[in-house]
């Protein structure tokens, strides 16, 4: 079955303490993604990686670092947990990149606590 | 950039027909989405339009206009389970920017 498998599911953490958020496909896409979203402010982007080695930074990608050493790996890492970082976070893969996009598959969602 | 508006919230009665609208302002086009997303889940694609017109998919049809930079999600026979956040989104240069997402609930 074609999917993006995120986890934990559920992550409740305290202020400082390292953590990674895993984000695998099988789909064999090129482009990768990770979003928070929260409430009245939608979906906004952290960082994307459009292939292997190749990551950048989306609106919103204070706080945290991501790696692309893999192509089907997408890993979200928060070295200095804070409590402004409590969101749920989505992890979504595509075939295509930027305009090339034809719509994403995303993951289960990590609801994160920190505090 | 990319800039998406869609309402807020939206009630319509189980059965009815209700139609949610998405202007958006993007540089450089390559087509819209429309996703649905349930409290707590993943989104799930719904549609995507790349020409102008009406693009009919069982209960759900999605329209787009290019030149007014505006799109709607028509949901026909209503039923209670379409209660969710629908989000309007716009891929651009090298991301995918969404609208706020429009809570629709379906009343009795």
């Amino acid at each position: 079955e074609a999917q993006v498998t995120q986890n934990p599911r559920y992550l409740i953490t305290v202020t400082g303490k390292k953590l990674t958020v895993t984000c695998s496909q099988n789909m064999n896409h090129e482009y990768m993604s990770w979003y928070r979203q929260d409430p009245g402010l939608g979906l906004r982007q952290i960082y994307y990686s459009m292939n292997v080695e190749v990551t950048d930074k989306g609106d919103v990608p204070e706080g945290y670092k991501v790696s692309r050493k893999e192509k089907r790996n997408f890993p979200l890492i928060l070295e200095s947990p804070s409590p402004n970082q409590t969101s749920l976070y989505f992890c979504a893969s595509s075939f295509g990149s930027g305009l090339a996009n034809y719509g994403y598959t995303f993951g289960s969602g990590t609801r994160l606590t920190v505090v | 950039g990319q800039n998406i508006d869609q309402p807020t919230e939206m009630t319509a009665t189980e059965g009815a027909i209700v139609q949610i609208n998405c202007t958006y302002q993007t540089s450089g086009f390559n087509g819209l989405f429309w996703y649905q997303q349930h409290a707590g889940e993943a989104p799930t694609f719904l549609s995507y339009n790349v020409l102008d017109g009406l693009e009919e998919k069982g209960r759900f049809s999605s329209f787009l206009s290019r030149s007014k930079g505006y799109s709607y999600l028509l949901l026909k026979e209503l039923q209670m389970k379409d209660s969710a956040s629908y989000l309007c989104a716009a891929p651009g240069y090298q991301k995918v920017t969404f609208g706020i997402g429009t809570k629709l609930q379906v009343i009795p």
